[in-house]
């Protein structure tokens, strides 16, 4: 079965600082995997994805994530954090259906 | 851009209440999803429906059930509401043509609290 494991629940950087968010999956084929955002109050809205091709995706906002089979991850990566992008952010792996989401991390952006 | 619309963004019920939570998507979507958030535990699938009248459990539908009777309305019932069913509510879509490489798209989400 198809598992998403976010490590780090919370991460604070600093404004201008690199942001390097954790996902990790867990499947005996490599999935479809997306990366989305939640502001506060708001739904999810997709950064990125990867389905086939290019691992270096590129996303919104400045982010991207790099897709590494062999070390089944997909982190999710911006060089330079803004206030913004202060969030919460969720990994997922698709299904036919459904989707498997990790835990969340909730980003904080220090001034 | 697809549309997802929850018709409440906050409500308030009391423990017993039967509550409804509507969700209408705009883009043909076939298959549509109810999310419960709560801290800590990410989103958790309730229940998501891949066609008109058809619905398959997620992973905790427990204490609640759907209804599709329309292609782009798509509605979770609490049958009678309790204090621990006080959480966030995401709908989302998403369509069948490309399958597992679809995005789905999430509503801005219904929190409920029950008193």
């Amino acid at each position: 079965a198809q598992s998403v494991t976010q490590l780090g629940s919370h991460v604070s950087v600093s404004e201008g600082a690199l942001v390097l968010l954790r996902c990790n999956y867990s499947s005996s084929v490599p999935p479809y995997l997306f990366w989305y955002v939640q502001y506060p109050n708001q739904g999810l809205q997709l950064l990125l994805k990867y389905t086939t091709g290019a691992t270096l995706v590129k996303g919104i906002n400045g982010f991207e994530a790099e897709f590494k089979k062999s070390e089944t991850s997909f982190h999710l990566t911006k060089p330079s954090a803004h206030m913004s992008d202060a969030a919460e952010y969720f990994c997922a792996a698709s299904g036919t259906y459904k989707y498997i989401f990790g835990t969340g991390t909730r980003l904080k952006v220090l001034a | 851009d697809v549309k997802v619309t929850q018709s409440s963004r906050y409500l308030v019920k009391r423990t017993g209440e039967k509550v409804f939570l509507e969700c209408v998507q705009d883009m043909d979507h076939e298959n549509m999803f109810w999310y419960r958030q709560d801290p800590g535990l990410g989103l958790r699938l309730i229940y998501f429906s891949y066609d008109v009248k058809m619905k398959e459990k997620g992973d905790i539908p427990e204490g609640y059930s759907v209804s599709r009777e329309k292609k782009e309305r798509f509605s979770l019932i609490l049958e009678s509401a309790s204090t621990n069913q006080t959480s966030m509510y995401l709908c989302a879509s998403r369509g069948r043509d490309s399958g597992a490489k679809n995005i789905q798209y999430f509503g801005a989400g219904t929190r409920l609290s029950v008193l």
